[in-house]
């Protein structure tokens, strides 16, 4: 089973102060982790995935993501905010193993209130 | 860019009635799924779809529910017979092979009454 822990349901950052949206996650095998990101009344739109090789990952939009096996975690990291970058933020999970399926589990969404 | 594109935005039924809900992938995908997301809550899986069959399908996945891809293009979820928890924004992905990232629609949202 694969499941997906995001422990804010708010992130509340003022513009230009760094930001962490964190995330933890289950997998029996090798994980498969992705974030992405939800703006009002849109489809969910792909940030950035880590499968394996460099543990800090970069993405779209200025954001990255530190994958650290230990913790089992793949927090997300901006330097400096926009308020545009107010949104919904989910993180993901898939299964590597090669009998697992290719369903994503996603956590329950943080929302990232950027003020002004 | 290409994008998954899904019709139509938004879907008002009737309780007990039939739904069909409309997505195109990107063309050169392989994979294509179905997710929903009733409102305030997480996106769930439904149904991943590979090679003209069904590889995967969750609990919510019941025989209420059903998928096609009657055409080189289009990829269809069926609701037999709709509920009133049947609610919620429903959307289509697609990705070029299990690794790769999954692009999602804009979503279909359905209600009803």
């Amino acid at each position: 089973a694969q499941s997906v822990a995001q422990p804010e349901d708010q992130v509340n950052v003022a513009e230009g102060n760094p930001l962490t949206v964190k995330c933890t996650y289950s997998v029996s095998g090798n994980p498969y982790l992705f974030w992405y990101v939800q703006y009002p009344n849109r489809g969910l739109q792909f940030l950035l995935k880590y499968i394996t090789g460099d543990n800090l990952v970069k993405g779209s939009y200025g954001f990255e993501a530190e994958f650290n096996k230990s913790q089992t975690s793949f927090h997300l990291k901006k330097p400096s905010a926009l308020v545009s970058d107010s949104a919904l933020y989910f993180c993901g999970v898939r299964d590597m193993n090669n009998n697992a399926g290719n369903m994503l589990t996603f956590g329950g969404g943080t929302r990232l209130m950027v003020k002004p | 860019e290409p994008e998954v594109t899904q019709t139509p935005s938004h879907q008002v039924t009737q309780m007990g009635q039939e739904v069909i809900l409309r997505c195109v992938p990107i063309s050169n995908h392989l994979y294509f799924y179905w997710y929903r997301q009733i409102l305030g809550q997480k996106v769930e899986f439904l149904v991943s779809f590979y090679n003209n069959e069904i590889s995967e399908k969750s609990e919510i996945f019941d025989d209420q529910f059903s998928v096609e891809r009657p055409d080189g293009s289009n990829f269809t979820l069926k609701i037999r017979s709709t509920k009133l928890e049947d609610s919620a924004m429903y959307f289509c992905a697609s990705s070029g092979g299990r690794s790769n990232e999954q692009f999602f629609g804009p979503g279909t949202r359905l209600t009803v009454l």
